[in-house]
């Protein structure tokens, strides 16, 4: 079955605090994403990365980090995490240009 | 970059009634253009989509419409039932970049 897996779902975690949500997708997709999804903004991409150790920035990339040594693995790392962190991040995956996105399930993260 | 916006915020409509959400993209070399729901406490899953040389695609009771010279597309959900429940996201695409709208809350009351 095709997935996107995402770890954890819930966090709640400190200011400063170093955290990293894995993502891991079992579809030999080269494009991934992370996107933060936060009430009345919709969808704000954070990083992407169209293949193994190429990544770049999206819309919303400060405070975040991201690698991509594998295929399947895109983590996102939070260094120092504050609270306007606070938020709901999904990692996604596309086969191609034009086709639409495949989401993990999600991860809630809570820095108090 | 693009800008794409999407209206209305909310939007409470009967059971069985119409629902519509529109949505405007600001670059004109947008061509794909998908529509995701979002069901409560969900990750967000590819509904529908349509291409640019295309002005309309439906999939049972929803449709989508795509105006390439006003630079809008609209969701359409005939006989709405109360699974439609949902968030619902547009999105436009160039390329690699897929930008979302902010979301539209539909509630399908009984």
């Amino acid at each position: 079955e095709a997935q996107v897996t995402q770890n954890p779902r819930y966090l709640i975690t400190v200011t400063g605090k170093k955290l990293t949500v894995t993502c891991s997708q079992n579809m030999n997709h080269e494009y991934m994403s992370w996107y933060r999804q936060d009430p009345g903004l919709g969808l704000r991409q954070i990083y992407y990365s169209m293949n193994v150790e190429v990544t770049d920035k999206g819309d919303v990339p400060e405070g975040y980090k991201v690698s991509r040594k594998e295929k399947r693995n895109f983590p996102l790392i939070l260094e120092s995490p504050s609270p306007n962190q606070t938020s709901l991040y999904f990692c996604a995956t596309r086969k191609g240009v034009g086709v639409g996105y495949t989401f993990g399930s999600g991860t809630r993260l809570t820095v108090v | 970059g693009e800008n794409v916006e999407q209206h209305p915020s909310t939007l409470s409509v009967q059971e069985g009634d119409s629902a519509v959400i529109k949505c405007t993209y600001s670059d004109s070399a947008s061509n794909y253009f998908p529509w995701y729901k979002q069901e409560l406490g969900k990750r967000p899953q590819l509904i529908i989509d349509i291409r640019s040389n295309v002005g309309e695609k439906k999939d049972q009771r929803i449709a989508v419409t795509l105006n390439k010279t006003a630079k809008h597309f609209s969701l359409h959900i005939t006989e709405t039932q109360p699974e439609d429940s949902a968030v619902y996201f547009c999105a436009a695409s160039k390329g690699w970049k897929l930008q979302f709208g902010a979301g539209t809350q539909v509630v399908v009351t009984p």
